[in-house]
């Protein structure tokens, strides 16, 4: 399958929060998953990402969590600050046409409210 | 050192109209993806091109069709557009041969179909 899951839609948490998002993925051949994210009107930009033989990854208040047997990846965002508001899309490796494409998920609109 | 440059930045045709985009990526850059972005469907893959060749596309119809040259740039066409071909397409470059190094995306073409 070719399916990347993610949850929620929509997150709002106020300043100084902890945010998580969360995606699924279907092939269990994947092996690279980033997190990009998107501010109004922007391109999406690259934050982080984890590769299938590391399990966790952090960077600064960020960090990403990948659980292969489950086939889940989660985005951690700790002390949330309004400018990390914006739209976070996952997505995830998927072999095809013996070669790899990026199957993106369909992106969470997270608001920061001072 | 020059980003993923996407012309024209936006674009307004006709219903049965064609267009062509065009993607230079990051110099040194030899795969180019190229993705259609609608609310609520996230970054959904058309095709992506490595060395002039493309080696692995998305599930849209024929209608959509792309090509890379000698330089890497790279160019998609749409034929015979349809009011649900409005979205804002995006192009992405990468470094190397497998999605593992990470993509680089332009700021998009805006194309909306009347």
């Amino acid at each position: 399958g070719e399916n990347v899951e993610q949850h929620p839609s929509t997150l709002s948490v106020q300043e100084g929060d902890s945010a998580v998002i969360k995606c699924t993925y279907s092939d269990s051949a994947s092996n690279y998953f980033p997190w990009y994210k998107q501010e109004l009107g922007k391109r999406p930009q690259l934050i982080i990402d984890i590769r299938s033989n590391v399990g966790e990854k952090k960077d600064q208040r960020i960090a990403v969590t990948l659980n292969k047997t489950a086939k889940h990846f989660s985005l951690h965002i700790t002390e949330t600050q309004p400018e990390d508001s914006a739209v976070y899309f996952c997505a995830a490796s998927i072999k095809s046409y013996n070669t790899d494409k990026l199957i993106f998920g369909t992106g969470t609109r997270l608001q920061v409210f001072p | 050192k020059a980003g993923v440059t996407q012309t024209p930045r936006y674009l307004i045709k006709t219903r049965g109209q064609q267009v062509t985009l065009s993607c230079s990526p990051i110099s040194g850059h030899r795969s180019v993806s190229w993705y259609q972005q609608t609310p609520g469907q996230g970054l959904q893959f058309l095709f992506e091109y490595f060395s002039e060749t493309q080696r692995n596309k998305g599930n849209f119809p024929g209608r959509f069709s792309g090509r890379q040259f000698s330089n890497s740039r790279s160019e998609m066409n749409v034929s015979t557009l349809e009011l649900g071909d409005s979205a804002l397409y995006l192009c992405a470059s990468s470094p190397g041969a497998t999605v593992g190094y990470g993509y680089t995306f332009g700021s998009g073409t805006r194309l909306t179909v009347v």
